[in-house]
């Protein structure tokens, strides 16, 4: 089935320690999204890129790094994990460049937990 | 920047209409939609509305949107069991989904 997927599912991580969430799809949109999901927060994005080449910062960019070297993957970088990144992270895609609704295609998520 | 709020919970009985309700305020956002997010997967375009409408329905759905006072419903007629979800209402512009503004989720419970 075609769309997009996340990994790991879900992963306890030591604070201090590197972590990468990777994303992976198959539907040769070009642009790709990282958000978070905090309770009673919604969804707040983290980075984005909007060709592969090209990335840039979202609402909450901070603690976090992307790269995009090929259309398919966007994977997420935490370079050293704290506790308030403790959260639900979804991928998302978009059939952007010219004129489309801006629908988004998620993934399933990755539940990060941080101690 | 974009601001968009909605109530967290939202308990309705089965059969009934559900009606969930937004507001934003930025009134250049070209499209207004509504996400459904079930246990456990992430979110799905449930529906949108082009900003110069003031309605769509599609089946059991119907959007109502106010530009006046930049208000955007969603109205579920006859609620079932697997209508139980987290249902997102956001905004944005068609150039870039990078702008698009979500609001906290209303979290719609069923009660048989």
């Amino acid at each position: 089935i075609a769309g997009i997927t996340q990994a790991p599912t879900s992963q306890i991580l030591a604070a201090g320690r590197r972590m990468t969430l990777r994303c992976t799809q198959d539907m040769r949109h070009n642009a790709m999204y990282w958000y978070r999901q905090d309770l009673g927060l919604g969804l707040r994005l983290i980075h984005y890129s909007n060709t592969a080449g090209t990335t840039g910062k979202g609402e909450v960019p901070d603690g976090y790094s992307v790269s995009r070297a090929n259309t398919d993957d966007f994977p997420l970088t935490l370079a050293s994990a704290v506790p308030s990144q403790t959260s639900v992270y979804f991928c998302a895609s978009s059939p952007s460049s010219g004129r489309t609704t801006g629908e988004l295609f998620f993934g399933e998520g990755s539940r990060l937990t941080v101690l | 920047g974009e601001d968009v709020e909605q109530s967290l919970f939202l308990s309705v009985r089965e059969g009934d209409s559900s009606v969930i309700n937004c507001t934003y305020t930025d009134s250049s956002s070209t499209y207004l939609y509504w996400y459904k997010q079930e246990p456990g997967a992430g979110l799905q375009l449930l529906t949108y509305i082009f900003s110069n409408m003031d309605m769509k329905q599609d089946q059991r759905l119907t959007v109502l949107l106010n530009k006046k006072d930049k208000h955007l419903s969603l109205r579920i007629a006859d609620t079932q069991t697997g209508d139980s979800a987290i249902y997102f209402c956001a905004g944005g512009e068609y150039s870039s989904a990078s702008k698009i503004i979500f609001g906290s989720g209303t979290r719609l419970s069923i009660r048989p």
